[in-house]
Parts: structure tokens; C-alpha cells; sequence
């Protein structure tokens, strides 16, 4: 299947830990991004690359870290994870024409 | 001027009635307006998407109306089923630089049985 995945889907964690959410699209899309959804649905984008090159980078506490590996995966990285870092983490990608496409979401729960 | 104002926060609508969910925009560099719709426990999926050199676009029971001079633009959804039970954002973005989407709120739609 064409798609944007992640995992896990899950992951609930205790505060202070360090926790990692991969993606991968298989869609051929050159730009790729991460949005947090908190409880009230507000979608926040937090970074983008373009051809693993970092070009969104929104206030995001430096705690927050992404790679980009290579076109197809965008990876984030958590350190010493607080409660209001509980949320839905979306990952999305698109290509210079097309709209955004996005993952399934990973489901964080902080302890 | 990056805002993208969505309402109303929540809908409820009958079957079969029509659903209408409203976004305004202020900076008018913006020239693309996708529709997303999330179901609970998924990932938003696009529905519909208009760019601002037509006032109308129309698949099936969604419709996007925009109006360029008013920097709005709305989703109608005719025949409003329970299955368009959902919660709906309008985006606005740039056809250059970073690509960046400014979503709007969100709607949570339901429609009754």
C-alpha cells in the first residue's frame, strides 16, 4: 500500500524518559512534516524538510529534535518528556504539487 | 496574517440537511485551500481542495465556495450522512517557499440518524 506510516502507534511513557516516532512514506514525496494535535484538535505544525534539508522549524522546545535520514523517513526524537508532551504526533508529507498527506498518527502518553 | 479563522467550533445537522463550515484568511499570498476531514483515532484525509482562480469546486456531495475579494471560502456538504460524522479543518498555504498549511480550528460535525 501507497501511504505515510508511523510508529508505533502507541507509546505511553513516564515522564523524564527519551522516547523516538518514526516515519516513512513510500508515495516519492520530496518535503515531509510533524504536527502535534493536543486534546482540542488544534493541529500544530512543528518542523519540515525538503529533501532532508530542515526548512520549518516552529517554536518547539529544543527537547524536540527530528532527522530526516533520507527523502522517504522523517524520525522524532523526544528528550525528558513532560506531561504536556502527551498528544497525537502527526506525520505528513507531500511532493511540490500535491496536497499534504498524512500518516495515521502516533498516540503519546506522558506518566 | 497568518491565521486561518475557522467556524463554527461544532454542527450538528439532521440527515440529509446541508452542513456548512466557514474559514477566513488574511494574507492574501495565500493561493491554495484544502479541506481535511478526521475521523476519531485517524489521520486527517484530504477531501477537497480549491485554488483561488475559480469560485466553486465540486465533488460529489462536497462543495468549496470562495469568494477572493471577502478572503473566504466554505465547505458545503449536501445530504449530510452519519458517516460525515467527523471533525473537518480548512488549511490555507503558499504554492512556494516552505509549503506551509495554516489549518483552521476544526469543526466537529455530526449528523443525526
Amino acid at each position: 500500500d501507497t501511504a505515510v506510516s508511523q510508529t508505533p502507534k502507541y507509546l505511553v511513557t513516564q515522564m523524564g524518559n527519551d522516547k523516538s516516532i518514526k516515519c516513512e512514506q513510500n508515495l516519492g514525496h520530496d518535503t515531509m512534516y510533524w504536527y502535534k494535535q493536543d486534546s482540542k484538535k488544534f493541529l500544530k505544525i512543528m518542523f519540515s524538510y525538503n529533501n532532508k534539508e530542515l526548512i520549518i522549524n516552529e517554536t518547539v522546545p529544543n527537547r524536540f529534535s527530528p532527522k530526516s535520514p533520507d527523502k522517504a523517513h522523517l524520525n522524532l526524537h523526544i528528550n525528558s518528556l513532560e506531561l504536556g508532551d502527551s498528544a497525537v504526533y502527526f506525520c505528513a508529507s507531500k511532493t511540490l504539487v500535491s496536497a499534504q498527506y498524512f500518516g495515521p498518527g502516533t498516540r503519546l502518553l506522558v506518566l | 496574517q497568518q491565521q486561518v479563522k475557522q467556524s463554527p467550533q461544532s454542527l450538528i445537522v439532521q440527515k440529509g440537511g446541508i452542513s456548512i463550515i466557514n474559514c477566513a484568511y488574511e494574507n492574501t499570498a495565500f493561493d491554495y485551500f484544502p479541506w481535511y476531514q478526521q475521523f476519531p483515532g485517524k489521520g486527517p484525509a484530504l477531501l477537497i481542495a480549491i485554488r483561488p482562480d475559480v469560485s466553486e469546486k465540486k465533488e460529489g456531495r462536497f462543495t468549496i465556495s470562495f469568494n477572493k475579494s471577502a478572503k473566504q471560502f466554505s465547505l458545503h456538504i449536501m445530504d449530510s450522512q452519519p458517516g460525515d460524522s467527523a471533525t473537518y479543518f480548512c488549511a490555507a498555504s503558499m504554492s512556494s517557499g516552505t509549503y506551509k498549511y495554516i489549518f483552521g480550528t476544526g469543526t466537529r460535525l455530526k449528523v443525526l440518524a
